[in-house]
């Protein structure tokens, strides 16, 4: 597609929940970042792909947050056992070159209830 | 680790003025990028300009332009004949060392009063 897409663009869900938030990149870009943006603050690194292997995965708060991009396109972020703290809008960006513009999607907002 | 400080939590402006945001950071590196986006109710940021730390001139896009002082590690936005779609937040970023990441400050709320 043309830019970044992001799938789904809200979700609400109760605690303990198991979710999956889709990210589909600009094609051909090979590197591709997950951020969580919380009310109020500027986004928070949580993982980054360049092509398949996670290149950095520091960001992630704990093990309940995993992501794959098996086949170096689409990623999916996976939350297990969700908490109201998960609770975020979540960004994906994508991008080729280092120190490169990336370029975002309009993130997927997840509401725990 | 890399800090990026923005100290305006909200600015405002009349239309056709000049207003001036004001970003800081902290590294160890050398290299380094320095990136403004800008993120409207939509959610989508979108870049706004961007500075090699190597490049002593001052980036420019448009009615966008930065002030890079790379001594002191301040790196301010100025936005010259403001517009009312210049609304939104600014958010600071720094991309530095081998990891491409981006690391945001908290960002300025920017209004345009007509």
């Amino acid at each position: 597609g043309a830019g970044v897409s992001q799938t789904p663009s809200n979700k609400v869900t109760e605690k303990g929940k198991y979710v999956e938030l889709r990210c589909d990149p600009i094609s051909g870009h090979t590197a591709l970042y997950w951020y969580r943006q919380s009310l109020g603050q500027g986004p928070e690194f949580l993982i980054y792909f360049q092509g398949t292997g996670a290149a950095d995965d520091s960001g992630l708060p704990n093990d309940r947050f995993f992501a794959v991009r098996p086949e170096g396109s689409v990623s999916t972020l996976k939350i297990q056992r969700t908490e109201r703290g998960d609770s975020a809008v979540y960004l994906c960006a994508s991008g080729g070159l280092r120190g490169g513009e990336l370029f975002f999607g309009e993130g997927s907002r997840l509401t725990v209830l | 680790a890399q800090t990026v400080t923005q100290s305006q939590p909200e600015m405002s402006v009349q239309e056709a003025e000049t207003v001036t945001l004001s970003c800081t950071y902290d590294t160890s590196e050398s290299d380094y990028y320095l990136f403004w986006y800008k993120q409207p109710p939509s959610r989508q940021m979108i870049l706004v300009i961007r500075q090699e730390a190597y490049k002593q001139q001052n980036a420019t896009e448009n009615r966008f332009s930065v002030n890079f002082q790379k001594a002191a590690k301040s790196f301010s936005l100025k936005i010259s004949d403001s517009q009312l779609g210049d609304a939104a937040m600014y958010f600071c970023a720094y991309s530095g060392g081998s990891n491409y990441k981006l690391t945001f400050g908290k960002g300025t709320l920017l209004t345009v009063n007509p």
